[in-house]
């Protein structure tokens, strides 16, 4: 348990649908992230918020829309995706700014994504 | 470009020592992770290193050299349960916040 969590954990969708992710830290974290994990590829960078502001977007397709709320929560909203769209998509948090040592990522346990 | 390289699979022996390397060629620098993954779970964080050196954490031990861009890990007196992925990321500071980019990762699998 990192204290950050994903839900679903998993999720069957069609191209046509739309779904949201959503992503919840309890770590006192002002930065949070979205990536995407394919197999046998690195983990992809995709959204950066920094205290809410979105500076970060890595050439994501619009079919991907981010968003922060507030520090604590981060979705990502989904509509007619593709089957290469299919991956686990990670969340994470961090501190944006302070001591070396804080820059620490601590991700949730992400949300296995499969579009057919 | 970004660049981030380590092998994409290792075996080693219970009780044994293994290293997993990583070089890395990035646009900016501000320090090097080292993350470990077990299948379908989250990536856990294990050690940083942002000045050249050897850091040690226990079993595990983690070096820079900056000027060679390249990092190892080291794990001693494996146990089964290390058999994971270890994934290498540079952490870029692209004005004022976190931007870490990760290597593909190493598929360690230890065998009794």
């Amino acid at each position: 348990e990192t204290g950050v969590t994903q839900t679903p954990r998993h999720l069957v969708m069609g191209m046509t649908n739309k779904k949201s992710l959503k992503c919840e830290q309890h770590l006192g974290h002002n930065a949070m992230y979205w990536y995407k994990q394919s197999a046998k590829k690195p983990l992809e960078l995709m959204f950066v918020y920094n205290f809410k502001e979105q500076t970060e977007n890595n050439s994501v397709p619009s079919r991907f829309s981010p968003e922060c709320p507030n520090s604590s929560h981060l979705f990502l909203h989904l509509h007619t995706l593709q089957p290469e769209d299919s991956a686990l998509y990670l969340c994470a948090s961090s501190q944006a700014q302070g001591a070396i040592s804080s820059y620490e990522q601590y991700f949730g346990p992400g949300t296995r994504l499969t579009v057919t | 470009g970004q660049n981030i390289d380590q092998p994409t699979e290792m075996t080693a022996t219970e009780g044994a020592i293994v290293q997993i390397n990583c070089t890395y060629q990035t646009s900016g620098f501000n320090g090097l992770f080292w993350y470990q993954q077990h299948a379908g779970e989250a990536p856990t964080f294990l050690s940083y290193n942002v000045l050249d050196g050897l850091e040690e954490k226990g079993r595990f031990s983690s070096f820079l050299s900056r000027s060679k861009g390249y990092s190892y890990l080291l794990l001693k007196e494996l146990q089964m349960k290390d058999s994971a992925s270890y994934l290498c990321a540079v952490r870029e500071d692209p004005g004022g916040y976190n931007k870490l980019i990760f290597g593909a990762g190493t598929r360690l699998a230890v065998h009794p």
